[in-house]
């Protein structure tokens, strides 16, 4: 049981490029999240979704697109990379429920760093 | 979420028990309190969560006050593994739109 991987692990883009971060839960959670963090910040909420073939925009959307092909599988895809998006990505999971308050216990992956020069 | 305070940083020697204060005096009645942690380049890690009754596992204790308004996290006999940003969280922990992460607070165990 591996939890949440994310890949890749560090990736370093130049102004324009474009790619994909990978994040796969085998836990058979329904919620997927991608967050940012930037230097001496907290984690801002990029998108989610709540189970296969739905997402939905977070606090700062702009600049990514998001899928949920697979149950399993969330990407985060930056059509052109800036400057301003180099950061620290996570991405979690969690199921619908689980107990009383339980539904805020998020499952973390272990993070891509992610530099565009 | 409700919105938080928590000091930015505290230390605490190797041993000793740590004491993470968190204020939420606008927590409303239906909102839980969540703590998260986050070691160095690594992802959040759950802790602990409570409602109005004081909790403890494995990790850690949480001490709610009365009236809700403030909260402690309570890390018994710190190691240096404890070293990380602390995170209180208020959230009625049932909506889909995840978790509002702060700053949190430094938490530095000397040896």
């Amino acid at each position: 049981n591996a939890g949440v991987t994310q890949t890749p692990k560090f990736r370093v883009l130049k102004t324009g490029q474009s790619m994909t971060l990978l994040c796969a839960q085998d836990m058979n959670h329904e919620y997927m999240y991608w967050y940012r963090q930037d230097p001496g910040m907290g984690l801002r909420l990029i998108h989610y979704s709540v189970g296969e073939g739905t997402t939905a925009k977070g606090e700062v959307p702009d600049g990514y697109n998001v899928s949920r092909l697979k149950k399993q599988n969330f990407l985060l895809g930056l059509e052109s990379a800036a400057p301003s998006q180099t950061s620290v990505y996570f991405c979690a999971s969690r199921p619908i429920y689980s107990g009383p308050g339980y539904g805020e216990k998020l499952f973390f992956g272990s993070g891509t760093q992610l530099s565009v020069l | 979420d409700a919105k938080t305070t928590q000091p930015p940083s505290m230390d605490c020697a190797e041993g000793r028990a740590a004491n993470l204060p968190c204020n939420h005096s606008t927590i409303s009645g239906n909102e839980y309190v969540y703590w998260y942690r986050q070691i160095h380049s690594q992802g959040p890690q759950y802790i602990i969560h409570g409602l109005k009754n004081n909790e403890t596992n494995e990790m850690a204790s949480l001490i709610i006050t009365e009236d809700r308004k403030s909260s402690t996290l309570i890390l018994p006999h710190a190691t240096l593994r404890d070293t990380a940003v602390y995170y209180c969280i208020g959230s009625s922990g049932g909506g889909a739109d995840g978790l509002t992460f702060g700053k949190g607070t430094h938490l530095i165990i000397q040896p």
